[in-house]
């Protein structure tokens, strides 16, 4: 089983939808949770940490359910600019590794 | 703020040619740093990590090998590059273990 495994779309969804992202992880030790952003040839970009009550920033909503080792994504009125590759991040529980996701793609229809 | 660059952007060397790719971060001290690979419509690849200078961690057996000379500098090499090591090089760093990593611009290497 993979560490951290990520439905990987695509997702192509019209202005203005709500669309959601969930990603499972194996070691039930990860204490580190995050989502990224990648757009196309470039490096990912810090979105936002997951915490365990869950946490909004904007349009986005990130839940973590540690009883099912999973995290979500939620994108509220979404935009032609959320287009992007969206990377599940989870910390190894020791040391200093993280394991990333393979990414969902995102495509924001106009 | 801090800030954290790369070099080159991009790449084109030859099969069995030396690599040597350049990390600096600016703006804090003694971070995590961290050198991943990224393969085309592939996830990322932890290669190497680093918490302090001369102290490297290798996460995968492989041709290529990592320094810190300086806290804030951490250089990735290769003595006789392999056509599979092409890909996007991503150096990264964190404030401590646990926390977010930041990305540099990466460098995109193509091995020919």
């Amino acid at each position: 089983r993979k560490e951290v495994e990520q439905d990987p779309g695509p997702f192509n969804v019209p202005e203005g939808a709500t669309v959601a992202f969930n990603c499972t992880y194996s070691n039930s030790a990860s204490q580190s949770f995050f989502w990224y952003r990648q757009d196309c040839r470039k490096e990912p970009k810090l979105l936002m940490s997951v915490y365990s009550s869950g946490n909004e920033d904007g349009r986005f909503t990130a839940q973590l359910n540690r009883a099912s080792q999973y995290i979500s994504l939620l994108i509220r009125d979404s935009k032609l600019s959320d287009s992007a590759t969206y990377l599940c991040v989870v910390n190894k529980g020791t040391g200093n590794q993280f394991y990333f996701g393979t990414g969902t793609s995102l495509t924001v229809i106009p | 703020s801090q800030t954290i660059h790369q070099w080159p952007a991009t790449l084109v060397q030859p099969v069995g040619s030396p690599l040597s790719l350049e990390c600096t971060v600016e703006g804090t001290s003694n971070p995590n740093l961290y050198w991943y690979r990224q393969a085309a419509g592939r996830g990322l690849q932890l290669l190497f990590y680093s918490v302090g200078i001369g102290q490297i961690s290798s996460e995968v057996p492989q041709n290529l090998s990592a320094s810190r000379p300086q806290d804030r500098q951490f250089i990735l090499s290769s003595k006789k590059l392999l056509l599979s090591d092409s890909g996007f090089y991503l150096c990264a760093w964190s404030v401590q273990s646990y926390n977010e990593q930041f990305f540099g611009p990466g460098t995109r290497l193509t091995v020919l």
